[in-house]
């Protein structure tokens, strides 16, 4: 059981440049999320998911796109990467209803030049 | 959207001290979560408390969903205690939660 799982670890992307964020989960969960995290500050949400095929903008989605085409796997794309969006990648899940308890997986650090 | 306020915001603390961390959030919810990111930048679950008190190892958690707050004990603290203690907060059908910005713990030897 690896939990959740986060790839790749660390990427370094040049301004304009795309990439997609994988995050997946082995533990049946309902519930998908994409959080960033900035030096010194607290996380926060840019999308998430209550269920497969369905997504919902967070607190700051701007500049992101995400897919749920299965359940176990939550994408994360930045279709033109800009310095702005240099910060560190944590993806979450937690099983539905009455489960709140998020996990987290390791991160991904994205830098952009 | 509620508004969720951690302190202090660094701690400073010698091995064996004891501390407390506190969370006040403006609104009710359901789920009231701390976790431990250690220097490494792993995000570890330590409590899930919406109200109440757990106890695990030397750490223990009270929430006052009256009050609207919370509070992180951590007893006879040592160096791998160190990192930054976050809280995080849901209000009823947000399905998401909401941080704080954290409270950063320095435990020296």
């Amino acid at each position: 059981n690896a939990g959740v799982t986060q790839t790749p670890k660390f990427r370094v992307l040049k301004t304009g440049q795309s990439m997609t964020l994988l995050c997946a989960q082995d533990m049946n969960h309902e519930y998908m999320y994409w959080y960033r995290q900035d030096p010194g500050m607290g996380l926060r949400l840019i999308h998430y998911s209550v269920g497969e095929g369905t997504t919902a903008k967070g607190e700051v989605p701007d500049g992101y796109n995400v897919s749920r085409l299965k359940k176990q796997n939550f994408l994360l794309g930045l279709e033109s990467a800009a310095p702005s969006q240099t910060s560190v990648y944590f993806c979450a899940s937690r099983g539905p209803f009455f489960s709140y308890e998020q996990y987290f997986g390791p991160g991904t650090r994205l830098t952009v030049t | 959207g509620i508004q969720v306020e951690q302190s202090p915001p660094d701690l400073i603390l010698q091995e064996g001290a004891n501390s407390t961390l506190r969370c006040n959030f403006s609104d009710s919810v359901n789920n009231l979560q701390w976790f431990h990111q250690n220097p490494w930048g792993q995000l570890i679950n330590l409590f899930y408390i919406p109200s109440g008190t757990k106890q695990n190892g030397r750490l223990s958690a009270t929430t006052v969903a009256t009050e609207r707050y919370s509070l992180l004990y951590i007893s006879s603290s040592q160096t791998t205690d160190s990192g930054v203690y976050f809280c995080a907060v849901e209000i009823q059908g947000a399905q998401k939660l909401v941080f704080g910005q954290g409270t950063r713990l320095t435990i020296n030897p």
